[in-house]
């Protein structure tokens, strides 16, 4: 079974600095998807980024990037020039053959003014 | 813009009480979940179709919870009795796909619908 962790229950971030979410999975596959989904507070949960496991190149959508170290088993987000509307909570996720989607606990990020 | 459909948005219930959710799925989309989310934790898969059929409902408390997807399109998730333990955000998602891991794995999410249970 996969399983995904995500260490840090909240991190806080000056508008306009960086900050990265650390997520880390445990699998036996050798293909499969990771996804950062962000769910505003009250609001729908959104995907932010994915990353195919056979590619070694890191995943980048604007202010988002991630790293990606398949035989770390790890898969962190960086968010860059942090905004008030990135408050929010954010979902490491797994998918692999079956099309089953394993999410992480979460970290709620803040953002200071 | 295509959307997860998900009604209702709040519910409240007494405990003992039968509840009902239902989802309509992006059309087209042959996978749908449905995932309980408690309050600062991530979502915890109930169950998954892959068009009418259940493919995964391991963590799906069976004795209470009832799940159908009967023409392969929208669906819904049933509660009976609801336990004040049920109290919860239960999400529907959709996503393409077939047994493979396709191109297009992004699951959409809709709004949720929050159960209280009194």
């Amino acid at each position: 079974a996969q399983t995904v962790t995500q260490s840090q229950p909240e991190m806080s971030v000056q508008e306009a600095e960086t900050v990265t979410l650390s997520c880390t999975y445990d699998t036996s596959e050798s293909d499969y998807y990771l996804f950062w989904y962000k769910q505003p507070p009250s609001r729908q949960m959104i995907l932010v980024i994915r990353q195919e496991a056979y590619k070694q190149q890191n995943a980048t959508e604007n202010r988002f990037s991630v790293n990606f170290q398949k035989a770390a088993k790890s898969f962190s987000l960086k968010i860059s020039d942090s905004q008030l509307g990135d408050a929010a909570m954010y979902f490491c996720a797994f998918k692999a053959a079956g099309n089953k989607l394993t999410f992480g606990g979460g970290t709620r990020v803040l953002v200071k003014p | 813009e295509a959307e997860v459909a998900q009604s209702p948005r709040y519910k409240i219930t007494e405990k003992s009480q039968a509840v009902a959710f239902w989802c309509d799925p992006i059309s087209g989309h042959a996978t749908l979940y449905w995932y309980r989310q408690i309050l600062g934790q991530g979502p915890e898969l109930l169950v998954q179709f892959q068009d009418e059929s259940v493919v995964d409902d391991s963590q799906l408390p069976k004795d209470r919870f009832s799940a159908e997807r009967l023409k392969g399109v929208d669906s819904t998730l049933k509660i009976q009795p609801a336990e004040l333990g049920d109290s919860a955000m239960y999400l529907c998602a959709s996503s393409l796909g077939g047994d493979a891991i396709s191109i297009n794995t992004e699951a959409f999410f809709g709004q949720g619908t929050r159960l209280t249970v009194v």
